[in-house]
C-alpha cells in the first residue's frame, strides 16, 4: 500500500481551469503538507495542516485552496489556473510518531497551456 | 533565518567513484537534517536522516553526518552505480515542522 497517495499523477489543463489534487495518507500521521516543486527543481512549501487545521500557509495566491475533510486527506484545489503554475506538487504527512519525518508522495505533475 | 545550500551540479561521475555532496545550513535551534533523492521521472524519497549533532544516517551505501561546527551535513557514498543517476536533495526540518529544501543537485553516473 501506497503511504502517502495522490492523484492525479499527470494534469494537463487550460488556463483560466479549475482544478483539484487529492491527496490521502494511510500513515495515521496528524500533519499533512502541499509542496511546490518549479521547473528547476526548486522545493518549497505552499501549506500545513494539523489535525484538519491549518498550520502554515506561505504566500501563495488565494486562487489556491487547500481543504482536510479529515486528517487523512489533504486536498488541493487550484481556480483560474495561469501558466506559472505549471509545476510538480507534492503531498506529505508526518507526525511525531515518525520523529517528524515527512514522507512525500509520489507528485502530481500539472501543465498549464 | 533557516536556509539550506548545496552544491551546484550537474555532477557527472563514473561508475565506482567516490561521491561528495556538500550541504551546508543555517537554522535557529537545532534542526534535523534529511537526505531526499527524486529519480527521474518519480516522487521524492527519503534516503537519510539525523537528528542531533554527531548523528549518522546511512542507507543504501549513503553516508552524512551531522556536524554542529560546521553547520554541514554533506553527503557521501564509496562507489556510486549507474542506477544513483538522480537529483539529490539536503533540507532542514525546523520546529515548526517546516522543511527547508537545497536547489537539489543532479548526478549523473556513467558506464
Amino acid at each position: 500500500d501506497t503511504a502517502v497517495s495522490q492523484t492525479p499523477k499527470y494534469l494537463v489543463t487550460q488556463m483560466g481551469n479549475d482544478k483539484s489534487i487529492k491527496c490521502e495518507q494511510n500513515l495515521g500521521h496528524d500533519t499533512m503538507y502541499w509542496y511546490k516543486q518549479d521547473s528547476k527543481k526548486f522545493l518549497k512549501i505552499m501549506f500545513s495542516y494539523n489535525n484538519k487545521e491549518l498550520i502554515i500557509n506561505e504566500t501563495v495566491p488565494n486562487r489556491f485552496s487547500p481543504k482536510s475533510p479529515d486528517k487523512a486527506h489533504l486536498n488541493l484545489h487550484i481556480n483560474s489556473l495561469e501558466l506559472g503554475d505549471s509545476a510538480v506538487y507534492f503531498c506529505a504527512s508526518s507526525d511525531e510518531g515518525s520523529g517528524n519525518t515527512i514522507y512525500f508522495g509520489e507528485g502530481s505533475w500539472l501543465t498549464v497551456v | 533565518g533557516n536556509s539550506v545550500t548545496q552544491m551546484e551540479g550537474p555532477v557527472t561521475l563514473s561508475e565506482e567513484a567516490f561521491l561528495t555532496i556538500n550541504c551546508t545550513y543555517t537554522a535557529t535551534g537545532y534542526p534535523s537534517l534529511f537526505w531526499y533523492v527524486q529519480y527521474p521521472g518519480e516522487g521524492l524519497q527519503l534516503l537519510l536522516k539525523a537528528t542531533k549533532a554527531d548523528d549518522k544516517g546511512s542507507n543504501k551505501g549513503f553516508e552524512a553526518t551531522y556536524r554542529k561546527e560546521t553547520t554541514s551535513f554533506h553527503l557521501e557514498k564509496g562507489s556510486v552505480q549507474v542506477s544513483d543517476s538522480a537529483v539529490y536533495f539536503c533540507a532542514l526540518l525546523t520546529g515548526a515542522n517546516n522543511l527547508f529544501f537545497g536547489t537539489g543537485t543532479r548526478l549523473t553516473v556513467i558506464p
